[in-house]
């Protein structure tokens, strides 16, 4: 069966700082990944996606960047926080990109700028 | 920019109500509509994918339904347990695949 596993589950991290979240899907070949956050008040953003080894598309401009070095591997970066960015990060698989794709999410990652 | 709608945003019920929230989309150029549950502490958990005008799928006390043309879709919860309590997602699919969430419903049934 396919898993989905993110870490630190929790982090603080001052302004300016630099960030490295990491997920990774067992199970599963050549799955599409997402990053999505949620910050407070809002719903769930898509912030990158990817279909394939080094293809990364971004859905909103930010101060974020995410790379796939790897088949099953995808990582949200930072060079410098902002307080904007905090939040909760939700990384996610599907198997295609039909509209009827169910994505599967894993625990996610509470980031708190400070 | 695509605008998902959910209401209430939040709902208390006590154990054996039957309860209903809605979630409302733009009814041009839809491709897809997704129900999730999310559990404090847990992930999203996927519920139901609506792709068809009059769709209703059902999951033990749970069913939900889809109007494209007026554009909602309705999720049911019918004799609410305290296990029920969570927020309710849902997420429309846009033109690139991607899912546009709405804020959610949270649901909150007292024993």
């Amino acid at each position: 069966s396919q898993t989905i596993h993110q870490w630190p589950a929790t982090l603080v991290q001052p302004v300016g700082s630099p960030l490295s979240l990491e997920c990774t899907v067992e199970g599963t070949s050549n799955p599409n990944l997402y990053w999505y956050r949620q910050a407070a008040g809002r719903g769930l953003q898509l912030l990158f996606y990817s279909v394939g080894i080094g293809q990364i598309s971004s859905e909103v401009p930010q101060n974020l960047s995410a790379s796939r070095p790897q088949d099953r591997q995808f990582i949200l970066s930072s060079k410098k926080l902002l307080l904007s960015d905090s939040g909760f990060y939700l990384c996610a698989w599907s198997e295609g990109v039909s509209s009827r794709e169910t994505q599967y999410f894993g625990p996610g990652t509470r980031l708190l700028v400070l | 920019i695509l605008n998902v709608e959910q209401s209430p945003q939040s709902l208390h019920v006590q154990e054996g109500d039957s309860t209903n929230f809605t979630c409302s989309f733009p009814s041009s150029n839809f491709y897809a509509l997704h129900w999730y549950r999310w559990e404090t502490a847990k992930s999203p958990e996927a519920l139901f994918v609506m792709t068809l005008n009059g769709d209703e799928k059902k999951k033990g006390r749970i069913s939900a339904t889809l109007n494209t043309k007026e554009g909602y879709s309705y999720l049911y919860i019918k004799g609410s347990q305290p296990e029920d309590s969570a927020t309710y997602l849902c997420a429309l699919v846009g033109s690139q695949g991607n899912l546009i969430f709405g804020k959610g419903t949270k649901l909150s049934v007292k024993p």
